[in-house]
């Protein structure tokens, strides 16, 4: 079965310094991963994906992901954090596809920044 | 807003009540999706509609009933839950459950429901 793991549950940073958000999968075929972010008190907002074609993919609010196949990772990064990036942030993986598709999501990881 | 509202935000009963959640999505999408997310756990996934269609329970006790009478509708009817089940219920829709490996239908999450049960 696919699976994605987020082995931090917290990370913090302080605002202006570049931060990572860590998530590696378990798949049988070729992946297809996401990020999503959660406000507090919001409902869960898409930011990227990767299907094919680069490594490196760009999303919304100037995050970005490295998908790895070596090291089965894809973690979400942004050069520049600010405090308004503080959210939960969930990895995910497709699972089958037409009538069996679904999202399986990791458990997510809380992102602190600090002024 | 993301397009998808749910109503009632918050929610408290005892293990005898009766209620339910409902979820509107005005985007025109024909797939929609209940999710539980609970505090250190990933998010579950626990019934799908395409086309009004149920098309996947994941094991969900019976004492949750969904229900989707129309696309832009879906309810999560609760009766005699378990402490346990409380949780934040999210209901998410998208245009439909995907119709090739290569495709992808961005699901769009409304706030949820943040449930006790008591």
């Amino acid at each position: 079965a696919q699976s994605v793991a987020q082995p931090e549950d917290q990370v913090n940073v302080a605002e202006g310094n570049p931060l990572t958000v860590k998530c590696t999968y378990s798949v049988s075929g070729n992946p297809y991963l996401f990020w999503y972010v959660q406000y507090p008190n919001r409902g869960l907002q898409f930011l990227l994906k990767y299907i094919t074609g680069d490594n490196l993919v760009k999303g919304s609010y100037g995050f970005e992901a490295e998908f790895n196949k070596s090291q089965t990772s894809f973690h979400l990064k942004k050069p520049s954090a600010l405090v308004s990036d503080s959210a939960l942030y969930f990895c995910a993986v497709r699972d089958g596809w037409g009538n069996t598709d679904k999202l399986i999501f990791g458990t997510g990881t809380r992102l602190q920044v600090f002024p | 807003e993301t397009g998808v509202t749910q109503t009632p935000r918050h929610l408290v009963m005892g293990m005898t009540n009766k209620k339910s959640l409902k979820c509107e999505q005005h985007l025109g999408h024909n797939a929609m999706y209940w999710y539980k997310q609970s505090a250190k756990k990933p998010l579950e996934l626990m019934f799908v509609y395409n086309f009004k269609e149920q098309t996947e329970n994941n094991s969900v006790p019976s004492r949750f009933s969904p229900e989707c009478p129309n696309s832009s509708h879906l309810f999560l009817h609760l009766h005699t839950l378990q402490p346990e089940d409380s949780a934040l219920y999210l209901c998410a829709s998208s245009q439909d459950r995907i119709t090739s490996q290569s495709s992808y239908n961005e699901q769009f999450f409304g706030p949820g429901t943040r449930l006790t049960v008591l």
